[in-house]
């Protein structure tokens, strides 16, 4: 139990484009799903925490308006990468918090999401 | 803010041999959790083990286990009889307060001989 999935698992796309990427969870209602991104050999970096049916809270330095995140239901929440630059290249991995179930309070990550700008 | 900081950036073992991974956090609060997430080569993310601050047993999974010393604010994995499939990236990381962020390590890479 406990799957998170995500949707691309890679995209190539142009310089200016929008990309949207998908993280659902598979077996599981997830109130708060995360958003982060990790560069080569570093760690993660949280980019934002996405609550079903509210704004999502943006940690500092990253730009609310280059990544839309939106959290529609309990298992899917979306992040729009808009106007996507090369420097915007990076492997992205949401999680879902997991609560109640299975083992509480405990984050299932999704497989990520290569994406590359040209 | 809260840090958590793992001191070893790579280390290795030999195959059925056992490994000590360390961390070290810094906190002001009382109740919180702390985890242990293995990367492999694909990356995806493995919660290999979890403790809760107000547990004073050590956690255990099967040849994982930790050495959970709250006063000290250290959080070591041991892995025992290692094998090549635990080769990978593992990431300590520490939960609390009401937002349930998880701050990562900066990681240890392992490395398991044949």
């Amino acid at each position: 139990g406990a799957v998170v999935s995500q949707h691309p698992s890679w995209v190539i796309c142009k310089s200016g484009t929008s990309v949207k990427i998908e993280c659902r969870s598979l077996d599981f209602q997830a109130t708060t799903m995360f958003w982060y991104r990790q560069f080569p050999k570093q760690s993660l970096m949280l980019m934002a925490t996405s609550n079903e049916g509210s704004k999502a809270t943006y940690e500092q330095g990253v730009e609310k308006d280059k990544f839309l995140i939106n959290h529609a239901s309990l298992t899917l929440s979306t992040l729009t990468v808009t106007s996507a630059h090369p420097e915007d290249s990076s492997f992205y991995i949401c999680s879902a918090r997991l609560a109640g179930v299975f083992r509480a309070d405990t984050q299932y990550f999704g497989p990520g999401t290569r994406l590359t700008v040209l | 803010a809260q840090t958590v900081t793992q001191s070893q950036p790579e280390m290795s073992v030999q195959e059925a041999e056992t490994v000590t991974l360390s961390c070290t956090y810094d906190t002001s609060e009382s109740d919180y959790y702390l985890f242990w997430y293995k990367q492999p080569p694909s990356r995806q993310m493995i919660l290999v083990i979890r403790q809760e601050a107000y547990k004073q047993q050590n956690a255990t999974e099967n040849r994982f286990s930790v050495n959970f010393q709250k006063a000290a604010k250290s959080f070591s994995l041991k892995i025992s009889d290692s094998q090549l499939g635990d080769a990978a990236m593992y990431f300590c990381a520490y939960e609390g307060g009401s937002n349930y962020k998880l701050t990562f390590g900066k990681g240890t890479l392992l490395t398991v001989n044949p």
